[in-house]
């Protein structure tokens, strides 16, 4: 069964980071692209970014520029997301996702979620 | 508020045809693939329609997509109970650096 299994909930002050995993298990990264995607409370679904394990090769969305690392192990099973400096409009449930290779939309499996609460 | 225009919701009772429209621009719709999403409630989103118009293995044919110049539009046809869920469509931005951007969703009710 094919699964993406993400890190627990995460309560975080302003001006921390937080690291979120996501273990591919039944599946791996090998020759996919691994994407993260957050939804804030009321808010529609934002890309963050996304790595390409076979080649180590990351991409960001500008509003993420200088604050995000996206990054996956050797093995190309668990992908992580890395946010800094964060701030209280970064309270979100923060996705992990499998991409096609060039087809950056085609998010095909999904990890359940991870909530990131920043508060002070 | 989301780059690309979905309607809040849609309904339609058991059997009829549903359809769910996306709107978007030259710089996304306009240029590149659409894919759309199933999401049920408390479980991950289901890549429903990739390419515009490709079923993904196991997805039932009476999901259909199509796009024409900077809209898509998803149809369900014969809808069933098991339908009702949030649908929403995203496709690759070549604006600025380049993203994925989402639609806001799509409601469906089955009365």
């Amino acid at each position: 069964q094919v699964q993406l299994v993400q890190s627990g909930a995460e309560v975080k002050k302003p001006g921390s980071s937080v690291k979120v995993s996501c273990k591919a298990s039944g599946v791996t990264f090998s020759g996919y692209g691994v994407t993260w995607v957050r939804q804030a409370p009321g808010q529609g679904l934002e890309w963050m970014g996304e790595i390409i394990p076979l080649f180590g090769t990351s991409r960001y969305a500008q509003n993420f520029q200088g604050r995000l690392t996206i990054t996956a192990d050797e093995s190309a099973t668990t992908g992580y997301m890395e946010l800094s400096s964060l701030r209280s409009e970064d309270t979100a449930v923060y996705y992990c996702a499998r991409t096609w290779y060039g087809e950056s939309s085609s998010l095909d499996y999904w990890g359940q979620g991870t909530l990131v609460t920043v508060s002070s | 508020q989301s780059v690309l225009t979905q309607p809040p919701s849609a309904s339609g009772t058991p059997g009829q045809r549903v359809t769910i429209s996306c709107s978007g621009s030259s710089s996304n719709i306009g240029r590149n693939y659409i894919y759309w999403y199933q999401r049920l409630p408390q479980t991950a989103p289901k890549l429903l329609i990739y390419r515009n118009d490709q079923r993904p293995s196991g997805v039932p044919d009476r999901f259909s997509g199509s796009k024409s110049g900077t809209s898509a539009s998803l149809a369900i046809s014969g809808l069933r109970s098991e339908d009702e869920a949030d649908y929403f469509c995203a496709v690759w931005d070549d604006s600025l650096s380049g993203s994925v951007v989402f639609g806001g969703g799509t409601k469906v009710t089955v009365l």
